[in-house]
């Protein structure tokens, strides 16, 4: 059974403190690790796919990467809009379902 | 990527009725899906919305209590049916797109309080 863990549950920062949000997950081969931003009382909004070992995406402060057990998602100088809750999901690929299993999500808060 | 309108986006509603909900894509999809989100918890895909066939129902999820049209390729209902406190929660359409269709685009999601 396909296995999604985030850490930490929630997490505070300041205004420009980078840190690192972890997505450790078991899948019978991994066809794609997709991240998700989630704001209150909105639906999850894509923001990257990662398909292989050691790919990395970016996008503005965000900067997702991926091994063989999990991925990270690395908000550097974060920003009070970025305060949201990040979700991760797994796509199984050979043998697997094609529905992506998601976590539970990171709430991530950035004081001003 | 697609835009998806739910509707309604919230509802407060007596134990025992029953309630629809409905999605519309601004354009054709293939994979049409409604997940449930509850307080604390990860999205659980309920089922996979067939344009012209039954629905697919993941686990744990039955046609009666949630059966679901799909009448062509940009419209899908969900109705929840027979309602108890235990079905408050968020209802979200989506629609998968990429490679494996892996990549989910999401509507606002209805909230529903059961009372």
């Amino acid at each position: 059974e396909d296995q999604v863990t985030q850490s930490p549950e929630a997490l505070r920062l300041q205004e420009g403190e980078s840190s690192s949000l972890n997505c450790s997950y078991t899948v019978s081969g991994l066809r794609g690790l997709f991240w998700y931003r989630q704001d209150p009382g909105k639906g999850p909004e894509f923001l990257f796919t990662l398909y292989s070992a050691g790919e990395e995406k970016e996008k503005e402060r965000l900067k997702a990467t991926l091994t063989k057990k999990e991925s990270f998602l690395h908000i550097t100088a974060p920003k009070p809009e970025d305060s949201a809750t990040y979700l991760c999901a797994v796509q199984a690929g050979s043998g697997g379902s094609y529905i992506p299993t998601f976590g539970r999500g990171t709430s991530l808060i950035v004081h001003p | 990527s697609a835009v998806i309108s739910q509707k309604p986006s919230r509802d407060i509603c007596q134990r025992g009725t029953s309630l629809t909900i409905q999605c519309q894509v601004d354009s054709q999809v293939t994979m049409m899906f409604w997940y449930r989100q509850q307080p604390g918890q990860s999205l659980t895909l309920i089922a996979t919305a067939n344009q012209g066939s039954e629905a697919t129902y993941e686990s744990g999820f039955v046609i009666d209590k949630f059966p679901i049209s799909r009448p062509n390729l940009t419209f899908s209902t969900l109705t929840v049916s027979n309602m108890s406190p235990e079905d408050s929660s968020i209802y979200l359409c989506s629609v998968g797109q990429g490679i494996g269709a892996g990549e989910l685009f999401f509507g606002e999601g209805s909230r529903l309080t059961v009372l």
